[in-house]
């Protein structure tokens, strides 16, 4: 059974960051694309970044670009989202999900982890 | 980037009765067009991908139909559970874009 827990999520003040991680365990981790979507009730679901099974190709939304890095540690089974320079419109649910055949639909996902950035 | 456009933005329908759902892409992606339903509090969850193949365990009333920039998902008879947001999505090429949403509810 394919499983997905994010961790790392919280307040944290604009301007801060914030490293949020997702494990993954009932599939081979590094055969596959992972990627994160972010959920507001404002702006809906947005895909924030995607990474290739082997970490060497990655992918931004615009409006991370140049603050958020994602990394992968398939060793440890382990996704991340490195966050800086946080807004206040980047409060959201982040989840994290599969991504099928390198760069196709998002078929697990896992909770979500909330972030919320305010003074 | 591709713009998804979801209509309605409510669908009310009674329990049994078919709902039908649609979704526009600004410009062509093929068939590279993925279903999701979302409950409260809940993850969004793979319901149809490449337009028309449902995912797994997904019951045989979700169907999904289209082509380049017109695209439905049709629930046959719709069943208590089934009463959620639904969103599209597409996989053409980066950024993926999702559609805003269209929720369903009890008439």
């Amino acid at each position: 059974e394919v499983q997905l827990l994010e961790s790392g999520g919280g307040l944290v003040q604009p301007g801060g960051s914030l490293r949020l991680s997702c494990t993954a365990s009932g599939f081979t981790f590094n055969n596959r694309a992972m990627a994160w979507v972010r959920q507001t009730p404002g702006k809906g679901l947005e895909c924030v970044s995607m990474i290739n099974g082997g970490g060497g190709t990655t992918y931004y939304a615009d409006s991370v670009k140049g603050r958020f890095t994602v990394s992968r540690d398939n060793s440890k089974n382990t996704l991340y989202l490195r966050m800086n320079s946080l807004r206040a419109e980047d409060t959201a649910i982040f989840y994290c999900a599969t991504v099928a055949h390198g760069g196709d639909r998002f078929d697990y996902w896992g909770q979500g982890t909330l972030v919320t950035v305010s003074s | 980037e591709i713009v998804m456009t979801q209509s309605p933005a409510t669908l009310s329908v009674s329990p049994g009765e078919r709902a039908t759902l649609s979704c526009r892409a600004s410009q062509s992606v093929s068939s590279n067009l993925a279903w999701y339903q979302q409950k409260p509090g809940q993850a969004p969850r793979l319901l149809i991908y490449g337009a028309s193949t449902r995912a797994t365990g997904i019951p045989a009333r979700f169907s999904g139909s289209g082509s380049g920039t017109e695209f439905t998902l049709t629930i046959s008879s719709l069943q208590s559970e089934d009463f959620a947001v639904y969103y599209c999505q597409h996989y053409y090429n980066w950024p993926y874009t999702f559609g805003q949403g269209t929720k369903s509810e009890i008439k």
